[in-house]
C-alpha cells in the first residue's frame, strides 16, 4: 500500500533562513505528487503539483519541489522564508491517474516562523 | 466559481448525540473525498465516493459512523452516536472534472466538531 512520510514534524526558523521539508513515498508505479499548505484556521490549498516532465516544480509563493524518483522523494523548498509561511504543510500522493484513485497525505510539518 | 462547501463550520454537542456533517462538492466534479484531521492523528481519509458510489471506506473508524452521496451534489457524514473521541475537523474535498482530472484536491472550510 502507498505512504507518504513526513520525518519533521515541527520546523522553527527565523525570517529569511531557507526552508526544506522532507516528504519519502512507498509506491513503486507511476504517481502524481502534491504540496498542501494549511494556513492557522483555515483550509488545505494547494501548493504546487507534480505529474510528469521537470522534476523540479515551481508553486506559489517562491516555493519550489523537487521529484527524486530513485529517492522516492518529494522535498519542499524555499530560500528565504516569510513570517507569512507560518503554516502547515502537507505532501500527498496520488498513485494513478483517476480521480478515484485515493490520495494519500503525510502526517504535516509544522513551520513556525519567528519574526 | 463556488468552491466545496460544508456545514456546519462549527459544532458543540453532547456525548450521545447524533451529528450530521454536510458537503456540497463542485460542480461538475465526480469524486468526493472525506477527511478528518486532529492533532493526534494528522490529515485521515475517512471514505471517498467515485460517481456518488462509495470506492473505499476502510478509514471509517467504527460503526458509528456513516456516509452517504445520494446525488452529485451533496455529501453527509453522520456520526450516531457521538463520542468526545470524535472531536476534530472533518474536511470534504472533490476532484476530477470529466475532461480535465488532475488528482488533485479542492477543500472546503471544515467542520470543526466537538462533543463534549
Amino acid at each position: 500500500a502507498q505512504s507518504v512520510s513526513q520525518h519533521n514534524h515541527h520546523v522553527i526558523l527565523s525570517e529569511a533562513a531557507s526552508l526544506e521539508l522532507g516528504c519519502n513515498y512507498s509506491y513503486g508505479g507511476t504517481v502524481n505528487l502534491f504540496w498542501y499548505v494549511q494556513y492557522p484556521g483555515q483550509h488545505l490549498q494547494l501548493l504546487l503539483k507534480y505529474f510528469s516532465g521537470d522534476p523540479l516544480v515551481k508553486g506559489i509563493k517562491g516555493f519550489e519541489a523537487e521529484f527524486i524518483k530513485s529517492k522516492f522523494s518529494f522535498n519542499l523548498r524555499k530560500p528565504s522564508v516569510q513570517w507569512s509561511d507560518t503554516a502547515e504543510y502537507f505532501c500527498a500522493v496520488n498513485a494513478g491517474y483517476s480521480s478515484a484513485s485515493k490520495i494519500i497525505f503525510g502526517s504535516g510539518t509544522r513551520l513556525s516562523i519567528r519574526p | 466559481d463556488a468552491g466545496v462547501i460544508q456545514s456546519p463550520r462549527h459544532e458543540v454537542t453532547e456525548m450521545g448525540q447524533e451529528v450530521t456533517l454536510r458537503c456540497k462538492p463542485i460542480s461538475g466534479h465526480n469524486s468526493l473525498f472525506w477527511y478528518r484531521q486532529t492533532m493526534m492523528r494528522g490529515l485521515e481519509l475517512l471514505i471517498y465516493f467515485n460517481n456518488n458510489v462509495p470506492i473505499d471506506d476502510s478509514g471509517m473508524p467504527e460503526d458509528r459512523f456513516s456516509a452517504k452521496m445520494p446525488n452529485a451534489s451533496f455529501s453527509t457524514l453522520k456520526i450516531q452516536p457521538s463520542e468526545p473521541r470524535d472531536s476534530a475537523v472533518y474536511f470534504c474535498a472533490s476532484n476530477g472534472l470529466a475532461e480535465t482530472n488532475t488528482g488533485e484536491l479542492f477543500f472546503g472550510e471544515g467542520s470543526r466538531l466537538t462533543v463534549l
